[in-house]
């Protein structure tokens, strides 16, 4: 079946510093991929998301990466702020979710 | 226009009784998933329903759970005889497009199910 995989599990950063979190795949027919960030006690939400006909896409401090070939797409936040504290789940189209990281910025 | 609306956003239930989960997707959207969030673990994905009609419920236990979106109304996530491993947070997802891509979801704020 469909597998996604989520590394790191959890990951500190100091505030300002960069985060980042990568996730592998295995179907190699997936296009499209999205991040989510679900707060403690919140529903996930879209902060980005990347299409098989781009390998990068950015969007003020977060950006994700895609490399097709080698089946692995990333997530990177720069300039870390307490606000971004959360566990950020990678998916697939296919509706398989990585396990999630959970990110704490140390103020 | 409103977000996806889900209700209640806690229920409890003794072992034994029936939970019923409603999810109402955002307007416009025809297209309902819902997904099983255990206690510090990821989203599961269980079941992909179009308007009457079930896509994928290639995550659903095989046993005491179902799920429909009828043709008025909200889409309905029914689980019988709850156990306490049915104690999770349970999303509901919905998206606009149609085909064979599940696109961009926009989920609810979840119910939170507590059976004692």
């Amino acid at each position: 079946g469909e597998n996604v995989e989520q590394h790191p599990s959890t990951l500190s950063v100091q505030e300002g510093d960069s985060a980042v979190i990568k996730c592998t795949y295995s179907d190699s027919a997936s296009n499209y991929f999205p991040w989510y960030k679900q707060e403690l006690g919140k529903r996930p939400q879209l902060i980005i998301d990347i299409r098989s006909n781009v390998g990068e896409k950015k969007d003020q401090r977060i950006a994700v990466t895609l490399n097709k070939t080698a089946k692995h797409f990333s997530l990177h936040i720069t300039e870390t702020q307490p606000e971004d504290s959360a566990v950020y789940f990678c998916a697939n189209e296919k509706l398989t979710f990585g396990t999630g990281t959970r990110l704490t910025i140390i103020p | 226009n409103a977000g996806v609306m889900q209700n209640p956003r806690h229920l409890v239930r003794r072992r034994g009784q029936e939970a019923r989960l409603r999810c109402s997707p955002m307007k416009g959207h025809s297209h309902v998933y819902w997904y099983r969030q255990l206690p510090e673990e990821g989203l599961k994905f269980m079941v992909y329903l179009q308007k009457e009609n079930i896509i994928d419920e290639s995550g659903m236990p095989k046993e005491r759970f179902s799920a429909e979106f009828p043709k008025e109304g909200p889409s309905i996530l029914r689980i019988q005889q709850v156990v306490r491993g049915d104690s999770a947070a349970y999303f509901c997802a919905s998206s606009p497009l149609a085909g064979g891509e599940k696109d961009i979801q926009y989920f609810g704020a979840g119910t939170r199910l507590s059976v004692l």
